[in-house]
Parts: C-alpha cells; sequence; structure tokens
C-alpha cells in the first residue's frame, strides 16, 4: 500500500517565526512531488512541482526541497505572515495514480 | 471563465437519493480529475479522464459512483443511492497535458455534500 505522510499535522506560529513541514512518500517509482497550498473556502492552490533528486524551489518566501531516495520532501515558510495561514499538500505522483497526504494545517497569530 | 469551476457549492441531501455534481475545467485542459476528502483524511483520487481515452476508474469506491465526461468538457459526477459515509468535499481538477506527472492540476472550489 503506497502512502504519503506529512507531519505535522497541524501547527501554529508566530508572525515573523520561520517553519517547516515534511511529507514523506513511496522511494520508488517516482515520477514527481507536488506541493499545493490550500485555504479555507478556497481551491488548492499549486506551489511547487518537484521531479528531480536535490531539487530546491522557491516563490518569494516558501521553499522547498526533495530528497527521491529516501523519500521525503520539505516545505520551508520563512517569516511567516498571518496570509500564509492554509493547509499545506503534497501529492506524490508514481507509477499510477497521485496519492495526497493528509496536509499540514498551518495558522499563524498576529 | 478563468478557472475550473463547480456546482452546486454546497448540496444537502437524504440518505438513498441520488446526487449529481458538476465540473467546468479550464478550456483546452484534456486532463480532468475528481478527488473527494472526507472529514480528517487527505484528497482521494476517484477517476481521472484523458481526452478520448477510457477514463481511469480504479480509485471510485463503489459502483454507486460513475462519472462522464464528453469530449473536453464538463464532467458529472453521479452517486445513487447516497450513504452518511459519502458526505465529503468533492474536488475537480483540470491539467493541461498530464505527461509524466508533472502537469500542475487546477483545482475547482469543491462541492461540500452533506448526506443526511
Amino acid at each position: 500500500i503506497l502512502n504519503v505522510e506529512q507531519s505535522p499535522q497541524s501547527l501554529h506560529v508566530q508572525e515573523g517565526d520561520s517553519t517547516n513541514f515534511t511529507c514523506s512518500f513511496p522511494s520508488s517509482n517516482f515520477y514527481a512531488l507536488h506541493w499545493y497550498r490550500w485555504e479555507t473556502a478556497k481551491s488548492p492552490e499549486a506551489l511547487f512541482v518537484m521531479t528531480l533528486n536535490g531539487d530546491e524551489k522557491k516563490k518569494g518566501r516558501i521553499s522547498a526541497t526533495l530528497n527521491t531516495k529516501e523519500g521525503y520532501s520539505y516545505l520551508y515558510i520563512k517569516g511567516s505572515q498571518p496570509e500564509d495561514s492554509a493547509t499545506y499538500l503534497c501529492a506524490f505522483k508514481g507509477t499510477y495514480k497521485y496519492i495526497f497526504g493528509t496536509g499540514t494545517r498551518l495558522k499563524v497569530l498576529a | 471563465g478563468a478557472g475550473v469551476s463547480q456546482s452546486p457549492s454546497n448540496k444537502v441531501t437524504e440518505k438513498g437519493k441520488d446526487v449529481e455534481l458538476r465540473c467546468d475545467p479550464i478550456s483546452g485542459h484534456t486532463a480532468l480529475y475528481w478527488y473527494r476528502q472526507r472529514l480528517g483524511q487527505g484528497l482521494e483520487f476517484l477517476i481521472y479522464f484523458q481526452g478520448n481515452s477510457a477514463p481511469d476508474k480504479s480509485g471510485l469506491p463503489s459502483d454507486r459512483f460513475s462519472a462522464e465526461r464528453t469530449g473536453e468538457s464538463v464532467s458529472t459526477l453521479t452517486i445513487q443511492r447516497t450513504q452518511q459515509e459519502d458526505s465529503a468535499v468533492y474536488l475537480c481538477a483540470s491539467s493541461f497535458t498530464p505527461g509524466l506527472g508533472t502537469d500542475t492540476q487546477y483545482f475547482g472550489p469543491g462541492t461540500r455534500l452533506t448526506v443526511l
């Protein structure tokens, strides 16, 4: 059974703090790893698509790294802002369909 | 419209009734996905359409679930004889070129289904 796990499940940080979360996925038959940001009452929004071991992607204060050999990806947020509050989802694409994690719910306190 | 749209946004139904959920993908997107998220769980793949190919139905949880898509346009997900465990947010996503999993999926706002 293929499993994608995200940790922590939820997280509260103070405005200005930096934070990171983990996505663990199968290390075999890897095609791509996606990160999405899902705000309440909105649609999930794509952040990154990562394909190569050692990949690092950055968008503003958010960055992500990928280790396909050990099956994990980290998402980092530098200087968290209240507008960063959302659920961050990762999705593993292997040979077959996408498998999503349950997400990390981030709340940034002003 | 510019994005993926879904209707209705909310649906409350009684156990045993049939429901139909609609998804309008982004124009030109050949791939369309249906997912659902039940409370406290991750996004669960249901079905995938790619152009005129036979859909990948491997995620449909039972034969009460079915979906159709005509060409590269609107898709409908039908749930017959709804059960309380069908309560979830049903999300639709579309992408331009499915490729090898590097396509960005653009999600609709979802339909929140509540079965009483």
